[in-house]
């Protein structure tokens, strides 16, 4: 059983499109967060929801705008791509806030922007 | 402001020797540190995590962290080195009162046959 699971896994897309990343976590966890890893390997947080309430957004420009349904799921919406926006992006969740809740990652999304 | 360093853009050691991968850090308060691996085109898996307690931390795959709170460092080691292991290693510290993760910029460790 996946535990984080992404979708889709690869995304090729022209600048200035729209395109969304869906994320799900099967292990009833409170918090969830979205990454990107950059192309050379540099991984820094953009946003943090618990109980799908927003609680960390790392200015990141406002052409991405994260969504959580319910607890399991915070998807990824971003719009007018740019070239820059390519990289790796993951999905990961914990229990919840505390110090020793870790994080569980998913396999990630490849969105290269042409 | 939290950080975490690792010196080391690649480790390469040989099969059976014991391996090390570095990393140190710079927190104000209690640190809370943590070891991923990333194998190529894979997501970040967990391997352990020092919250308190004993400074030896053992974790997933026969790996272990020492934490030396005296030279800042949560060094990572294992005793016997497979091909298996070659990845790439991310060192973090959580910052804040919201668990966020900062990553050092991590290690390719490279063991050969």
């Amino acid at each position: 059983d996946t535990a984080v699971s992404q979708t889709p896994k690869y995304l090729v897309t022209q600048m200035g499109n729209d395109k969304s990343i869906k994320c799900e976590q099967n292990l009833g966890h409170d918090t969830m967060y979205w990454y990107k890893q950059d192309s050379k390997k540099f991984l820094k947080i953009m946003f943090s929801y618990n109980n799908k309430e927003l609680i960390i957004n790392e200015t990141v420009p406002n052409r991405f705008s994260p969504k959580s349904p319910d607890k399991a799921h915070l998807n990824l919406h971003i719009n007018s791509l740019e070239l820059g926006d390519s990289a790796v992006y993951f999905c990961a969740s914990s229990r919840g806030l505390a110090s020793a809740d870790t994080q569980y990652f998913g396999p990630g999304t490849r969105l290269t922007v042409l | 402001a939290q950080s975490v360093a690792q010196p080391e853009d690649q480790v390469n050691v040989a099969e059976g020797n014991p391996l090390t991968v570095k990393c140190t850090y710079s927190v104000s308060g209690n640190p809370y540190l943590f070891w991923y691996v990333q194998y190529p085109n894979r997501g970040l898996q967990f391997l352990l995590k020092y919250i308190t307690g004993d400074n030896l931390v053992k974790g997933s795959y026969g790996f272990e962290a020492e934490f030396n709170k005296s030279q800042t460092s949560f060094h990572l080691k294992k005793p016997s080195a497979l091909v298996s292991d070659s990845a790439l290693y991310f060192c973090a510290v959580r910052s804040g009162g919201y668990n966020k993760l900062i990553f050092g910029a991590g290690t390719r460790l490279a063991v050969h046959p």
